[in-house]
């Protein structure tokens, strides 16, 4: 069965840090890869995707991915963290109509 | 353009009780999905359409009933609530099946 895991239910940052948030996902098939942000109160909206071709994915707001097939891996990145990218942090795969999505990773940024 | 709307906001009902949920896009997309959100499990599917006319069922489909009878519209239908019922539910579209998800705002549904 297809499952993403997100290590790190809540993670703390400083504000200006590196952030980093894992994804890893079971899939039989090559997925579409996607993250949301969801901020408080609201619903989810997409952050970067992952298709087909380069694996270095640029989102919205300065955040990255890499998908890495042989880690099974999307890992978002965002070099310098801002107060407004507290948030929850949600990946997602998706091998077919239906959407996998992973527990969620809380990110809370210091000042 | 709206997106992807939600009505109610909120609701509380009893146990027993019944309520439809609606969601409407106005994005002309095929595909539209309802998902429950539960603190530590992510979203989880409930339902889905691929087209008017036709549903499916997702990961968590019992308890649950919903219909597409207009391309825009989504209904979800709790025909006697339940209190793990309690959730925030939110509906999205896509214009294909592997296409990005459109968000509705979400509904918070409490059930004593």
């Amino acid at each position: 069965a297809q499952s993403v895991t997100q290590l790190g239910s809540h993670v703390s940052v400083s504000e200006g840090a590196l952030v980093l948030l894992r994804c890893n996902y079971s899939s039989s098939v090559p997925p579409y890869l996607f993250w949301y942000v969801q901020y408080p109160n609201q619903g989810l909206q997409l952050l970067l995707k992952y298709t087909t071709g380069a694996t270095l994915v640029k989102g919205i707001n300065g955040f990255e991915a890499e998908f890495k097939k042989s880690e099974t891996s999307f890992h978002l990145t965002k070099p310098s963290a801002h107060m407004s990218d507290a948030a929850e942090y949600f990946c997602a795969v998706r091998p077919s109509v239906k959407v996998i999505f992973g527990p969620g990773t809380s990110l809370s940024v210091i000042p | 353009n709206a997106g992807v709307t939600q009505t109610p906001k909120f609701r509380v009902l009893k146990t027993g009780q019944s309520m439809t949920l609606l969601c409407a896009q106005d994005m002309n997309h095929e595909y539209m999905y309802w998902y429950r959100q539960d603190p530590g499990m992510g979203l989880r599917l409930i339902h889905y359409s691929v087209g008017e006319g036709t549903t499916a069922k997702g990961e968590v489909p019992d308890g649950y009933n919903v219909s597409r009878l207009k391309k825009q519209n989504f209904l979800l239908g709790l025909e006697s609530a339940a209190p793990s019922q309690t959730s925030v539910y939110f509906c999205a579209s896509s214009y294909q099946g592997t296409d990005t998800q459109y968000f509705g705002p979400g509904t918070r549904l409490t059930v004593l």
